[in-house]
């Protein structure tokens, strides 16, 4: 089946300093690719979709010059939150559509958790 | 993208069918049901999805009604690995780029 990739999978970090978190698509091409955040007892919140060659697309109230996102592959993209502080500690996970169609289900990757001291 | 209504928790015994239902009254003719789950501290896991026929595979089986306002998720002999959050969600229009919007899910608890 679709595997989706993420590294690290936990990470602690000062604050102030950059952290960058990886997401592949192991077994299978994916010109989108969609990050998400997760606090604790919270659902799932989409915070941007990845686009391959392209600029991202962010939601609504997200920090695109905190936040940034690269997607230089069809197998990878990448996360990096710069200048952290406390506040972006939280579940980063990310999630790849499988197929062509526009129905084909969105596997995600086993989340990173960011903590900033 | 529709809305869903999902009851926040259930129980459910081992070895015992769990069905878990999802309200989505304002679907449009070209958006799919889809199913995740999440066990702590992990990724979302897809589980099944369907427009308006029946479907089953090897977890799970959706029923969706007639009028597609509504559906089930059954898990036909829940373990006690199958205690998760279950997210329900409405997908499917193309300009939407395709992208998934959890609510709040239900918290299916297995117990022996």
């Amino acid at each position: 089946g679709a595997v989706v990739s993420q590294h690290p999978s936990w990470v602690i970090c000062k604050s102030g300093t950059s952290v960058k978190i990886e997401c592949r698509s192991l077994d299978f091409q994916a010109t989108t690719m969609f990050w998400y955040r997760q606090f604790p007892k919270q659902s799932l919140m989409l915070m941007a979709t990845s686009n391959e060659g392209s600029k991202a697309t962010y939601e609504q109230g997200v920090e695109k010059d905190k936040f940034l996102i690269n997607h230089a592959s069809l197998t990878l993209s990448t996360l990096t939150v710069t200048s952290a502080h406390p506040e972006d500690s939280s579940f980063y996970i990310c999630s790849a559509r499988a197929g062509f169609l526009y129905n084909s289900p969105l596997h995600f990757g086993n989340g990173t958790r960011l903590t900033v001291t | 993208d529709a809305k869903t209504t999902q009851p926040t928790s259930m129980d459910c015994a081992e070895g015992r069918a769990a069905n878990l239902p999802c309200n989505h009254s304002t679907i449009s003719g070209n958006e799919y049901v889809y199913w995740y789950r999440q066990i702590h501290s992990q990724g979302p896991q897809y589980i099944i999805h369907g427009l308006k026929n029946n479907e089953t595979n090897e977890m799970a089986s959706l029923i969706i009604t007639e009028d597609r306002k509504s559906s089930t998720l059954i898990l036909p002999h829940a373990t006690l690995r199958d205690t998760a959050v279950y997210y329900c969600i409405v997908r499917g229009n193309m300009e939407y780029g395709n992208k998934l919007v959890f609510g709040a899910g239900t918290i299916l608890r297995v117990k022996s």
